[in-house]
């Protein structure tokens, strides 16, 4: 099975723009979960999407968003980017909520300059 | 905020040599895992133990998981420079959604010298 996916790899905006990250997560799997990666506060849970609904979600404003499709696919939004933001952003899928085992993609570095 | 801490923050061992990694955490847990990373790039699952279990073993990793200390540890052994990457102990949260989520500590960062 092909493993999950995030594009873009690699982003570049300014402050003030909007920005839209996507995942694709394994074949069968339903439940997805975003994570933001810094340097400074290392690895903290955005939120998690199982069947289009948002199940779960982490200490982030509201410029902070996301969805997920009937296929799974899911996207997040930020908007109005601080340069904050900057960090590496991981997409995490696992089979239904109740299964532990998180499989990840690669992330997407965002720069916010 | 963060759950596990991880200890110690960095470690360079000679190839062949083991590694051994702690972790820590505040409040009671359903399972403990251990993730690899290396640099930049997305996080890999090496092994998960669960709150009833002390030990667990997968090739050259094992796992101890001390609920009382609430502490865990990682042991890689005859390790390669292929290990040398970061490694992050993650606890699960259960949310009344059904739903759960990863807390991460900050991670080990190892290197192996060939």
């Amino acid at each position: 099975k092909a493993g999950v996916t995030q594009t873009p790899r690699y982003l570049i905006k300014t402050r003030g723009q909007q920005v839209t990250l996507s995942c694709s997560p394994i074949s069968g799997h339903r439940s997805v979960s975003w994570y933001q990666q810094t340097p400074g506060q290392g690895l903290q849970f955005l939120f998690e999407y199982f069947s289009e609904t948002q199940r779960n979600k982490g200490n982030f404003p509201g410029r902070f968003s996301g969805r997920q499709f009937s296929n799974s696919r899911s996207e997040m939004n930020v908007s109005t980017l601080e340069l904050g933001d900057s960090a590496l952003y991981l997409c995490a899928s696992s089979i239904t909520g109740t299964h532990r085992t998180q499989y990840f993609g690669p992330g997407t570095r965002l720069t916010v300059l | 905020s963060q759950q596990g801490e991880e200890d110690p923050q960095a470690l360079s061992i000679q190839e062949g040599e083991n590694a051994t990694m702690n972790c820590s955490y505040k409040t009671s847990i359903n399972n403990l895992q251990w993730y690899r990373q290396n640099s930049g790039r997305g996080l890999v699952h090496l092994i998960l133990i669960r709150s009833n279990e002390r030990e667990k073993h997968s090739g050259r990793l094992r796992v101890t998981l001390d609920t009382s200390k609430k502490s865990s540890s990682l042991l890689i052994t005859a390790s390669r420079a292929a290990d040398t990457a970061s490694y992050f102990c993650a606890t699960d949260q259960t949310s009344g959604a059904g739903s759960y989520q990863l807390t991460f500590g900050k991670g080990t960062k190892l290197s192996v010298i060939p």
